[in-house]
């Protein structure tokens, strides 16, 4: 059984400060890692996909990805409260095929 | 381009009534998807295909039918609809293939059976 953990939150953090989203998964052979943003009543959307060891930057958000010890990270820097919303974690292996975790709610407050 | 487009939007239905959510998309995708998410819930994938006239299941298949007889479309249908299968569905697509394997969502079909 493929599995993808996310703690479901809230995360509540300060604007302006560093939110920390975290993602495991139990299958070694995943490939793909994507973080997506969901706002409340709205479909996901992409905001980072990794698929090497190490870090990602893209403008405020830097993925991070250590397959050895099977965890995908999401650092959102500067954070603003449009950043509110529910980010889910998805994983794929060969067949294209992706895992969902939970998704974890973020809570940017004034 | 409109993406991934899903009809209807809402949708109320009686126990063991039936319907087809669908779902067109644009761009020229062949990997077509069916999601379904329940409150606080991540995205269950119900069904799934590869290209036209191939579907496979996912992980709750169960009292869902699909069909892909085009490139553009995947409905699914739902057959003597459960209070259980009172949802939120979603639709995607992707084109698989090198680092490309983003899904891109439709709006959601949201789905209550009383």
């Amino acid at each position: 059984q493929k599995e993808v953990e996310q703690n479901s939150g809230p995360l509540s953090v300060p604007e302006g400060a560093i939110a920390s989203l975290n993602c495991t998964y139990s299958d070694r052979g995943s490939q793909s890692f994507f973080w997506y943003r969901q706002y409340s009543g709205k479909s996901p959307e992409l905001i980072m996909s990794i698929y090497s060891n190490g870090d990602k930057e893209d403008g405020r958000f830097t993925a991070q990805l250590n397959k050895a010890s099977q965890y995908v990270s999401l650092l959102i820097r500067d954070s603003q409260p449009s950043d509110s919303a529910t980010y889910l974690c998805a994983v794929i292996r060969g067949s294209y095929i992706p895992t969902f975790g939970r998704g974890t709610s973020l809570i940017v407050h004034p | 381009n409109a993406g991934v487009t899903q009809t209807p939007k809402f949708r109320i239905l009686k126990i063991g009534q039936s319907m087809t959510l669908q779902c067109t998309q644009d761009m020229n995708h062949n990997y077509m998807y069916w999601y379904r998410q329940d409150p606080g819930m991540g995205l269950k994938l119900i069904y799934y295909s590869v290209g036209a006239g191939i579907t496979d299941k996912g992980e709750v298949p169960n009292g869902y039918n699909v069909s892909r007889s085009t490139t553009e479309d995947f409905p699914l249908r739902l057959e003597l609809a459960a209070p259980s299968q009172t949802s939120v569905y979603f639709c995607a697509s992707s084109y698989p293939g090198g680092d490309y394997n983003e899904q891109f969502f439709g709006p959601g079909t949201r789905l209550t059976v009383l």
